[in-house]
């Protein structure tokens, strides 16, 4: 059964900085390009970035660019999103997502990011 | 940037009856459209892509149909668990892929 585990989150000031990791399980993780999404409250979802599956290529959306950046490490199987220059409008639920040719066919269940003096 | 819209915001359905969501492109994303389930505190579900196929596992009763920039997911007859939040996207733009704002079903 595939498996997307994210950790990483919690409570930041604007301005600082959270890493955020995705645990994958039941799939080979080093064949997938994976991505991370993130749904603020009340709102809806949001593509932030990509990464192919061996890290060759990365993709940001303009919301995120220059401040975020994605990673992985296929030998742990992990995924991560590093964050920096946080701001409020980033507070928002973040879940990693597998590619597929067609969407995302499996998701993880998210972590909360709450950026807040 | 490819708008997705959704309609209605929210639907109220009695279990056992017919629902219909609807999702508009702001231009052609061909048949490059998913429909995914979310329930609170789950990931969510890819329910249907290349517009109207279901995903592996998916029910029966969830169809959807429509290609270029209208697209509709039909529910045939409404189960308990399928009172949840629905999204539609388009993976016609590589790499912003973008979504709907979604479509909350409700019991009536």
């Amino acid at each position: 059964e595939v498996q997307l585990v994210e950790s990483g989150g919690g409570l930041v000031q604007p301005g600082g900085s959270l890493r955020l990791s995705c645990a994958a399980s039941g799939f080979t993780f080093s064949t997938y390009g994976m991505s991370w999404v993130r749904q603020a409250p009340g709102k809806g979802l949001e593509w932030i970035s990509y990464i192919s599956h061996d890290s060759s290529s990365t993709h940001y959306a303009d919301s995120v660019k220059g401040r975020f950046t994605i990673s992985r490490d296929n030998a742990k199987n992990s995924l991560y999103l590093q964050m920096n220059s946080l701001r409020d409008e980033d507070t928002a639920v973040y879940s990693c997502a597998r590619n597929s040719r067609h969407g995302y066919d499996s998701w993880g269940r998210g972590t909360l990011v709450t950026v807040s003096s | 940037e490819i708008v997705m819209t959704q309609s209605p915001a929210t639907l109220s359905v009695s279990p056992g009856e017919r629902a219909t969501l609807s999702c508009r492109a702001s231009q052609s994303v061909s048949s490059n459209l998913a429909w995914y389930q979310r329930k609170p505190g789950q990931a969510p579900r890819l329910l249907i892509y290349g517009a109207s196929t279901r995903a592996a596992g998916i029910p029966a009763r969830f169809s959807g149909s429509g290609s270029e920039t209208e697209f509709t997911l039909t529910i045939s007859s409404l189960q308990s668990e399928d009172f949840a939040v629905y999204y539609c996207q388009q993976y016609n733009n590589w790499p912003s892929w973008t979504f709907g704002q979604g479509t909350k079903v409700e019991i009536k």
